[in-house]
């Protein structure tokens, strides 16, 4: 079955550096890609996604680009602030069967003022 | 958007015990609601894939029989954890496609903390 990888675990940066994290997934005939950020004690809320025929995708101070080739996907958030920090998941839509979303490990975004 | 009401957010029950757990959408149609489990400091694993007026889906190694899922109607889905045990204790949520269908974005509920004692 689809299998998605992430990285790093644990992310800490200052305030106003970038944060890029990472996913690769195993099927190639995924073709939905979403991020979700999720707070403690709440539900994953998406924060930016990508189809397969889209290359990259930007919204703000967000961005996703993805390499269908090599099968990986990242997430780019400039500018960070303390409202970002967070556990953030990557998501890819298997297609086989019923579809469903297989959620990569997740990374837990700490960004220090 | 798309909204996914989930209640109740949080649940203490003692063991053995069933505890329900309802997910509404409220301004759009779910003909399918995905509930996850979710233990502390890990990821979200699908748990089961709920279809309107048909048996739910159960990924391998989840209890059908004790992890009862209902969707009666096009709002609302519901999971009950039968005789529920301490090992039980966690996040669950649900979640539905948009309208549009499942390439235009999922919305999850809230999340239900359960914690059985």
């Amino acid at each position: 079955g689809e299998n998605v990888e992430q990285h790093p675990s644990t992310l800490s940066v200052q305030e106003g550096d970038s944060a890029v994290i990472k996913c690769t997934y195993s099927d190639s005939a995924s073709n939905y890609f979403p991020w979700y950020k999720q707070e403690l004690g709440k539900g994953p809320q998406l924060i930016i996604d990508i189809r397969s025929n889209v290359g990259e995708k930007k919204d703000q101070r967000i961005a996703v680009t993805l390499n269908k080739t090599a099968k990986h996907f990242s997430l780019h958030i400039t500018e960070t602030q303390p409202e970002d920090s967070a556990v953030y998941f990557c998501a890819a839509l298997l297609l086989t069967g019923f579809q469903k979303l297989v959620f990569g490990t997740g990374t837990r975004l700490l960004v220090s003022p | 958007g798309a909204v996914v009401s989930q209640h109740p957010s949080w649940v203490i029950c003692k063991s053995g015990t069933s505890v329900k757990i309802e997910c509404r959408s409220l301004d759009f149609q779910a003909t399918t609601m995905f509930w996850y489990r979710q233990f502390p400091k890990q990821s979200l694993m699908l748990m089961a894939t709920s279809n309107e007026g048909s048996k739910a889906t159960y990924e391998q190694g989840v209890e059908k029989d004790k992890f009862l899922i209902n969707h009666a109607s096009l709002t609302l889905s519901t999971l009950t954890v039968t005789s529920a045990h301490p090992e039980d204790s966690s996040f669950y949520i649900c979640s539905a496609p948009g309208t549009g269908g499942i390439l235009y974005g999922y919305t999850f509920g809230s999340g239900t903390r359960l914690t059985v004692v």
